[in-house]
Protein backbone atom coordinates (compact mmCIF):
# COMPACT_ATOMS: atom_id res chain seq x y z
CA UNK A 1 0.00 0.00 0.00
CA UNK A 2 1.15 3.57 0.13
CA UNK A 3 0.13 6.37 2.32
CA UNK A 4 -0.69 9.77 0.33
CA UNK A 5 -0.84 13.33 1.86
CA UNK A 6 -2.79 16.24 -0.18
CA UNK A 7 -2.19 19.78 0.92
CA UNK A 8 -4.09 22.14 0.82
CA UNK A 9 -7.58 19.69 2.01
CA UNK A 10 -9.49 22.33 1.02
CA UNK A 11 -9.64 26.00 -0.53
CA UNK A 12 -11.59 28.74 -1.61
CA UNK A 13 -10.52 30.95 -4.36
CA UNK A 14 -11.08 34.28 -6.06
CA UNK A 15 -12.14 33.53 -9.93
CA UNK A 16 -9.29 34.63 -12.09
CA UNK A 17 -6.48 33.45 -9.72
CA UNK A 18 -4.27 29.87 -9.59
CA UNK A 19 -3.81 27.41 -6.64
CA UNK A 20 -1.49 24.72 -6.76
CA UNK A 21 -2.09 21.41 -5.12
CA UNK A 22 0.93 19.74 -3.47
CA UNK A 23 0.75 15.27 -3.36
CA UNK A 24 3.25 13.94 -1.24
CA UNK A 25 3.94 9.42 -1.12
CA UNK A 26 5.48 7.38 1.34
CA UNK A 27 7.32 5.93 -0.96
CA UNK A 28 9.04 5.96 -4.61
CA UNK A 29 6.34 5.37 -6.60
CA UNK A 30 6.62 5.58 -11.06
CA UNK A 31 3.75 6.55 -11.66
CA UNK A 32 1.11 9.05 -9.77
CA UNK A 33 -2.20 10.31 -11.28
CA UNK A 34 -4.10 13.16 -10.67
CA UNK A 35 -7.92 13.50 -10.56
CA UNK A 36 -11.17 15.85 -10.77
CA UNK A 37 -14.14 14.55 -9.24
CA UNK A 38 -16.71 17.37 -9.98
CA UNK A 39 -20.02 17.65 -7.66
CA UNK A 40 -21.87 14.48 -7.90
CA UNK A 41 -20.10 13.28 -10.42
CA UNK A 42 -17.60 10.25 -10.48
CA UNK A 43 -13.72 10.41 -10.71
CA UNK A 44 -11.77 11.59 -14.15
CA UNK A 45 -8.56 11.16 -15.01
CA UNK A 46 -6.90 14.51 -16.11
CA UNK A 47 -3.14 13.60 -16.79
CA UNK A 48 -0.36 11.08 -15.70
CA UNK A 49 2.68 11.97 -14.26
CA UNK A 50 5.63 10.32 -14.91
CA UNK A 51 9.53 11.66 -13.01
CA UNK A 52 11.20 12.72 -15.26
CA UNK A 53 9.32 13.67 -18.49
CA UNK A 54 6.23 15.56 -19.37
CA UNK A 55 3.01 14.73 -17.80
CA UNK A 56 0.18 13.13 -20.54
CA UNK A 57 -3.07 14.55 -20.29
CA UNK A 58 -6.28 12.84 -21.27
CA UNK A 59 -8.61 14.66 -23.51
CA UNK A 60 -10.38 17.48 -22.73
CA UNK A 61 -7.61 18.72 -20.39
CA UNK A 62 -4.31 20.89 -21.61
CA UNK A 63 -1.50 21.86 -20.04
CA UNK A 64 -1.45 26.01 -19.94
CA UNK A 65 -4.61 25.05 -17.60
CA UNK A 66 -3.52 22.19 -15.31
CA UNK A 67 0.27 22.55 -15.69
CA UNK A 68 1.81 19.45 -13.35
CA UNK A 69 5.32 18.94 -12.06
CA UNK A 70 6.88 15.99 -10.99
CA UNK A 71 10.38 16.59 -9.80
CA UNK A 72 11.08 13.00 -7.83
CA UNK A 73 9.72 9.68 -7.11
CA UNK A 74 7.72 10.69 -4.33
CA UNK A 75 6.42 14.44 -5.13
CA UNK A 76 3.92 16.27 -7.24
CA UNK A 77 2.25 19.43 -7.82
CA UNK A 78 -1.01 20.18 -10.12
CA UNK A 79 -1.86 24.02 -10.39
CA UNK A 80 -5.17 24.90 -11.57
CA UNK A 81 -4.35 27.93 -13.60
CA UNK A 82 -7.05 31.02 -13.99
CA UNK A 83 -10.15 29.40 -12.09
CA UNK A 84 -12.98 29.93 -12.95
CA UNK A 85 -16.51 28.34 -10.81
CA UNK A 86 -16.29 25.50 -13.20
CA UNK A 87 -13.26 24.74 -11.61
CA UNK A 88 -14.93 23.88 -8.58
CA UNK A 89 -14.36 20.10 -7.75
CA UNK A 90 -12.05 17.77 -5.39
CA UNK A 91 -9.12 16.75 -6.80
CA UNK A 92 -7.11 13.56 -6.02
CA UNK A 93 -3.74 12.36 -6.45
CA UNK A 94 -3.15 8.78 -6.76
CA UNK A 95 -0.30 5.97 -7.12
CA UNK A 96 -0.32 2.48 -8.37
CA UNK A 97 1.49 0.73 -4.81
CA UNK A 98 3.79 -1.33 -5.26
CA UNK A 99 3.29 -2.10 -8.97
CA UNK A 100 0.63 -3.64 -8.61
CA UNK A 101 -2.03 -2.27 -10.43
CA UNK A 102 -4.12 -1.45 -7.50
CA UNK A 103 -4.86 2.33 -6.91
CA UNK A 104 -4.57 4.10 -3.73
CA UNK A 105 -5.84 7.33 -3.19
CA UNK A 106 -5.33 10.55 -1.00
CA UNK A 107 -7.54 12.59 0.88
CA UNK A 108 -8.24 15.12 -2.09
CA UNK A 109 -8.12 18.53 -1.99
CA UNK A 110 -11.70 20.40 -2.27
CA UNK A 111 -11.87 23.62 -3.96
CA UNK A 112 -14.36 26.27 -4.41
CA UNK A 113 -14.07 29.04 -6.91
CA UNK A 114 -15.88 32.18 -5.99
CA UNK B 1 -14.39 3.11 -25.23
CA UNK B 2 -14.89 1.75 -22.33
CA UNK B 3 -18.22 2.85 -19.63
CA UNK B 4 -18.42 1.85 -16.11
CA UNK B 5 -21.73 1.99 -14.51
CA UNK B 6 -23.57 1.17 -11.10
CA UNK B 7 -26.74 -0.38 -10.19
CA UNK B 8 -28.04 0.72 -8.56
CA UNK B 9 -27.55 4.42 -8.00
CA UNK B 10 -28.79 4.63 -4.38
CA UNK B 11 -29.59 1.99 -1.83
CA UNK B 12 -31.26 2.84 1.77
CA UNK B 13 -31.31 -0.74 3.79
CA UNK B 14 -31.63 -1.51 7.68
CA UNK B 15 -28.84 -2.72 9.60
CA UNK B 16 -28.13 -6.10 9.72
CA UNK B 17 -28.88 -6.97 5.83
CA UNK B 18 -27.16 -8.55 3.20
CA UNK B 19 -26.44 -6.34 0.23
CA UNK B 20 -25.06 -7.00 -3.33
CA UNK B 21 -23.96 -3.83 -5.16
CA UNK B 22 -23.25 -4.15 -8.98
CA UNK B 23 -20.78 -3.39 -11.43
CA UNK B 24 -20.73 -3.52 -15.44
CA UNK B 25 -18.59 -2.52 -18.24
CA UNK B 26 -18.51 -2.43 -21.54
CA UNK B 27 -15.33 -4.03 -22.68
CA UNK B 28 -14.03 -7.32 -20.95
CA UNK B 29 -10.25 -6.55 -21.90
CA UNK B 30 -9.12 -5.48 -18.45
CA UNK B 31 -6.13 -5.74 -16.71
CA UNK B 32 -8.05 -6.18 -13.28
CA UNK B 33 -11.13 -4.34 -11.11
CA UNK B 34 -11.21 -2.59 -8.16
CA UNK B 35 -13.53 -1.54 -5.94
CA UNK B 36 -13.29 1.71 -3.79
CA UNK B 37 -15.76 3.44 -1.20
CA UNK B 38 -15.74 7.11 -0.61
CA UNK B 39 -17.11 9.21 2.62
CA UNK B 40 -18.61 12.58 1.52
CA UNK B 41 -15.63 15.04 0.67
CA UNK B 42 -12.82 12.66 1.48
CA UNK B 43 -10.99 10.06 -1.04
CA UNK B 44 -10.95 6.88 -1.97
CA UNK B 45 -10.15 4.03 0.09
CA UNK B 46 -9.32 0.96 -1.85
CA UNK B 47 -11.66 -1.92 -1.20
CA UNK B 48 -11.05 -4.89 -2.84
CA UNK B 49 -9.00 -5.48 -5.96
CA UNK B 50 -9.50 -8.45 -8.47
CA UNK B 51 -6.74 -9.44 -11.09
CA UNK B 52 -8.63 -10.04 -14.71
CA UNK B 53 -7.58 -13.65 -13.95
CA UNK B 54 -9.37 -14.02 -10.81
CA UNK B 55 -12.94 -14.88 -9.88
CA UNK B 56 -13.33 -13.02 -6.61
CA UNK B 57 -11.26 -11.50 -3.60
CA UNK B 58 -12.76 -11.30 -0.08
CA UNK B 59 -11.71 -9.26 2.86
CA UNK B 60 -13.43 -9.58 6.05
CA UNK B 61 -17.72 -8.81 5.49
CA UNK B 62 -16.61 -7.76 1.77
CA UNK B 63 -16.67 -10.22 -1.29
CA UNK B 64 -16.43 -9.27 -4.68
CA UNK B 65 -16.86 -11.61 -7.60
CA UNK B 66 -15.55 -10.82 -11.40
CA UNK B 67 -16.92 -12.11 -14.46
CA UNK B 68 -14.69 -11.07 -17.42
CA UNK B 69 -16.67 -12.29 -20.34
CA UNK B 70 -20.06 -10.59 -19.42
CA UNK B 71 -18.66 -7.56 -18.16
CA UNK B 72 -20.25 -7.95 -14.31
CA UNK B 73 -18.36 -7.56 -10.94
CA UNK B 74 -20.68 -7.65 -7.47
CA UNK B 75 -19.40 -6.53 -4.46
CA UNK B 76 -21.21 -8.36 -1.53
CA UNK B 77 -21.44 -6.88 2.05
CA UNK B 78 -22.56 -9.24 4.70
CA UNK B 79 -23.70 -8.20 8.07
CA UNK B 80 -24.42 -4.55 7.27
CA UNK B 81 -23.55 -1.57 9.71
CA UNK B 82 -24.47 1.93 9.99
CA UNK B 83 -20.67 2.33 9.38
CA UNK B 84 -20.57 1.04 6.38
CA UNK B 85 -22.60 3.73 4.85
CA UNK B 86 -20.75 5.89 2.26
CA UNK B 87 -20.59 5.43 -1.95
CA UNK B 88 -18.84 2.33 -3.40
CA UNK B 89 -17.23 2.73 -6.43
CA UNK B 90 -16.32 0.56 -9.25
CA UNK B 91 -13.01 1.22 -11.04
CA UNK B 92 -11.49 -0.64 -14.45
CA UNK B 93 -8.02 -0.13 -16.29
CA UNK B 94 -7.62 -1.37 -20.03
CA UNK B 95 -3.91 -2.26 -19.07
CA UNK B 96 -1.23 -2.20 -16.24
CA UNK B 97 -0.80 2.22 -15.41
CA UNK B 98 -3.92 3.49 -18.00
CA UNK B 99 -6.54 5.15 -17.42
CA UNK B 100 -8.87 3.83 -14.55
CA UNK B 101 -12.36 4.37 -15.53
CA UNK B 102 -14.91 5.01 -12.99
CA UNK B 103 -18.12 3.96 -12.46
CA UNK B 104 -20.76 6.77 -11.09
CA UNK B 105 -21.33 4.89 -7.66
CA UNK B 106 -23.78 3.54 -5.29
CA UNK B 107 -24.62 5.61 -2.61
CA UNK B 108 -25.40 3.12 0.35
CA UNK B 109 -27.10 4.17 3.44
CA UNK B 110 -27.14 1.83 6.11
CA UNK B 111 -30.12 2.55 9.25
CA UNK B 112 -29.44 2.14 12.51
Amino acid sequence: SAVISQKPSRDICQRGTSLTIQCQVDSQVTMMFWYRQQPGQSLTLIATANQGSEATYESGFVIDKFPISRPNLTFSTLTVSNMSPEDSSIYLCSVDGGGTGELFFGEGSRLTVL
Amino acid sequence: KQEVTQIPAALSVPEGENLVLNCSFTDSAIYNLQWFRQDPGKGLTSLLLIQSSQREQTSGRLNASLDKSSGRSTLYIAASQPGDSATYLCAVPRNYGQNFVFGPGTRLSVLP
